[in-house]
């Protein structure tokens, strides 16, 4: 079975500094597909970034971009100049290649809990 | 706003009473997913349904009761819950199950109390 770990429960950065979230997953498959979503306090989780492991470029999102270790299966989340409205719960998810029965299915970290202050 | 809605957006219910949710997605998605959110716990995926037939049920509780009428309608029908059921519950859609790595968009949720 897939797991996702997020071993930082809580972060804070300065505004306009940079922050990286880590998140690492188990999994014995090779094709999948990792996601970040943030969750702004009682506002709607979104969709900050999305990378594919068959590819080694890592996705980059405006200030939002990634750090895609394959064999390390680790999977961090880097914040540029960062921005009050990034205050949020960030959670790292997994995917896995469709088929065999297997639907597209989200694994979900616990969640990272990310204040940035003025 | 992502595209999901979901009411109400704060329900408060007995252990005996019998309440739905809703969720109405507005994307154009043949999937869609209730999960549930609990404090300092992952996600938990609960139902998964494609084209209005249900592909997954996580070993959910049969006080648990998912209807999809419509690929874009999903309600969550509540008996006799527990309070350990207290969590925030979202719904989520996407353009199928069946295409890898496709994203999931969510609603806002329901926070749930059960008395």
């Amino acid at each position: 079975a897939q797991t996702v770990t997020q071993s930082q429960p809580e972060m804070s950065v300065q505004e306009a500094e940079t922050v990286t979230l880590s998140c690492t997953y188990d999994t014995s498959e090779n094709n999948y597909y990792l996601f970040w979503y943030k969750q702004p306090p009682s506002r709607q989780m979104i969709l900050v970034i999305r990378q594919e492991a068959y590819k080694q470029q890592n996705a980059t999102e405006n200030r939002f971009s990634v750090n895609f270790q394959k064999a390390a299966k680790s999977f961090s989340l880097k914040i540029s100049d960062s921005q009050l409205g990034d205050t949020a719960m960030y959670f790292c998810a997994f995917m896995k290649q469709v088929g065999g029965g297997s639907q597209g299915n989200l694994i979900f970290g616990k969640g990272t809990k990310l204040s940035v202050k003025p | 706003e992502t595209g999901v809605t979901q009411t109400p957006r704060h329900l408060v219910m007995g252990m005996t009473n019998k309440k739905s949710l809703k969720c109405e997605q507005h994307l154009g998605h043949n999937a869609m997913y209730w999960y549930k959110q609990s404090a300092k716990k992952p996600l938990e995926l609960m139902f998964v349904y494609s084209l209005e037939e249900r592909v997954e049920n996580n070993s959910v509780p049969s006080r648990f009761s998912p209807e999809c009428p419509n690929s874009s309608h999903l309600f969550l029908h509540l008996h006799t819950l527990q309070p350990e059921d207290s969590a925030l519950y979202l719904c989520a859609s996407s353009q199928d199950t069946l295409r890898s790595g496709v994203a999931q968009y969510f609603g806002p949720g329901t926070r749930l109390t059960v008395l």
